[in-house]
């Protein structure tokens, strides 16, 4: 079995600041994980992945997540916020399924907001 | 590449009602999954299939069904609609079983009255 947890449902940052969204996952056999990002009204937008090559993965729109086993965590990052940051941000890890299709098991989800 | 696209984008349904929304992609993938997703319990799967004539439940099957006739097309069926069926319905496609990016569609903002 396969979980995430998504620390803070709404996370709130000033424009310019550094962005932390928090994703801890449970899983039984070594994962891949994801972040997507999701704009209103809009589909899931894939960030960046994690499939067990460099532990930190560079995404688009300059964010970053590291890989911590130790600490089964794949925050992430953004050094400088802007406006246009403003999304709805899912963790999501993989794993199986039986019979080939691979399951991915989302976070709730973290609201982030930009203010000026 | 239009990618997954999925109508109708908006749709308003009495309690019985039945309705089929529609996916489509073009990237030629083997995988599809159907979404649901609702305020603050991120993202539910529904059915997925593996390839043409080929589809399993996910975790909230009930009350719904899907047929995969082609590689193309991935409809998800409401045959009694029910107002625990409002949400917001997202079809997805993977090329790879292994790392399993998945693309999404624009999703289908459904209300049972």
């Amino acid at each position: 079995a396969q979980s995430v947890t998504q620390l803070g449902s709404h996370v709130s940052v000033s424009e310019g600041a550094l962005v932390l969204l928090r994703c801890n996952y449970s899983s039984s056999v070594p994962p891949y994980l994801f972040w997507y990002v999701q704009y209103p009204n809009q589909g899931l937008q894939l960030l960046l992945k994690y499939t067990s090559a460099a532990t930190l993965v560079k995404g688009i729109n300059g964010f970053e997540a590291e890989f911590k086993k130790s600490e089964t965590s794949f925050h992430l990052t953004k050094p400088s916020a802007h406006m246009s940051d403003a999304a709805e941000y899912f963790c999501a890890v993989s794993g199986g399924l039986t019979g080939g299709g691979n399951k991915l098991t989302f976070g709730t989800g973290t609201q982030l907001k930009v203010e000026l | 590449n239009a990618g997954v696209t999925q109508t109708p984008k908006f749709r308003i349904l009495k309690i019985g009602q039945s309705m089929t929304l529609q996916c489509t992609q073009d990237m030629n993938h083997n995988y599809m999954y159907w979404y649901r997703q609702d305020p603050g319990m991120g993202l539910k799967l529904i059915y997925y299939s593996v390839g043409a004539g080929i589809t399993d439940k996910g975790e909230v099957p009930n009350g719904y069904n899907v047929s995969r006739s082609t590689t193309e097309d991935f409809p998800l069926r409401l045959e009694l609609a029910a107002p625990s069926q409002t949400s917001v319905y997202f079809c997805a496609s993977s090329y790879s079983h292994t790392d399993n990016e998945q693309f999404f569609g624009p999703g289908t903002r459904l209300t049972v009255l």
